[in-house]
């Protein structure tokens, strides 16, 4: 079975502060992908970014950076320099192709106080 | 460019009362889905569809009825609500299969059962 531990329930930083949210997963498949995706306060979900189980190498997107770990089956996520526009709840995801589906971790709600 | 539409915003039921959650997308996704999503348990695949008449059960489908007629919808039945069954539903779309790309959301559905 597959599993995604978002075990940070809840983050508050103060702006401009490095956070960075944890993502640790557990599957069978040799082939899957990783994502993450935004939920801000008015509740849309945002896709943020996605990645397969064959490229390790970390990405970098602005603020936004990623970090994937094969070995220790984590696929953190870190913003620097935080906003408060960053405030959200930011979901960890995993994918199997052969089920087609996502299976969610249960979010960690970052709090970005000015 | 609408993407994925979802109706109704806010929905408040009766203990066993039916309704029809509609989920709409103009990308012409093969791939939907609904999720529903509870405080601390992140998100949960309720049913997809990975094509027109092609429908499948998700993690929690108990209560809940599908259908995909054409490519464009994708709506949920309830067919005898419960409390059990407050929770903000979403409905997601991909182009195809997950290598092709992240999920699309619409902007959610609060049902509130009383």
């Amino acid at each position: 079975a597959q599993k995604v531990t978002q075990a940070q329930t809840e983050i508050s930083v103060v702006e401009k502060e490095d956070v960075t949210l944890d993502c640790v997963y557990e599957t069978r498949d040799t082939t899957y992908y990783l994502f993450w995706y935004k939920q801000p306060p008015s509740g849309e979900l945002v896709f943020l970014i996605r990645r397969n189980s064959f490229d390790e190498q970390n990405e970098i997107s602005g603020r936004y950076s990623w970090n994937f770990q094969k070995s220790t089956s984590s696929f953190n996520f870190t913003i620097t320099a935080s906003q408060v526009v960053d405030s959200a709840v930011y979901f960890c995801a995993l994918s199997d192709p052969g089920r087609r589906a996502l299976t969610f971790g249960s979010g960690t709600r970052l709090q970005v106080q000015p | 460019n609408a993407g994925v539409t979802q109706t109704p915003k806010f929905q408040v039921l009766k203990t066993g009362q039916s309704m029809t959650l509609q989920c709409a997308q103009d990308m012409n996704h093969e791939y939907m889905s609904w999720y529903r999503q509870d405080p601390g348990m992140g998100l949960r695949l309720i049913h997809y569809s990975v094509g027109a008449g092609i429908t499948d059960q998700g993690e929690v489908p108990n209560g809940y009825n599908v259908s995909r007629s054409t490519t464009e919808d994708f709506p949920l039945r309830l067919l005898s609500a419960a409390p059990s069954q407050t929770s903000v539903y979403f409905c997601a779309s991909r182009l195809g299969q997950i290598k092709a790309g992240e999920l699309f959301f619409g902007e959610g559905s609060r049902l509130t059962v009383l």
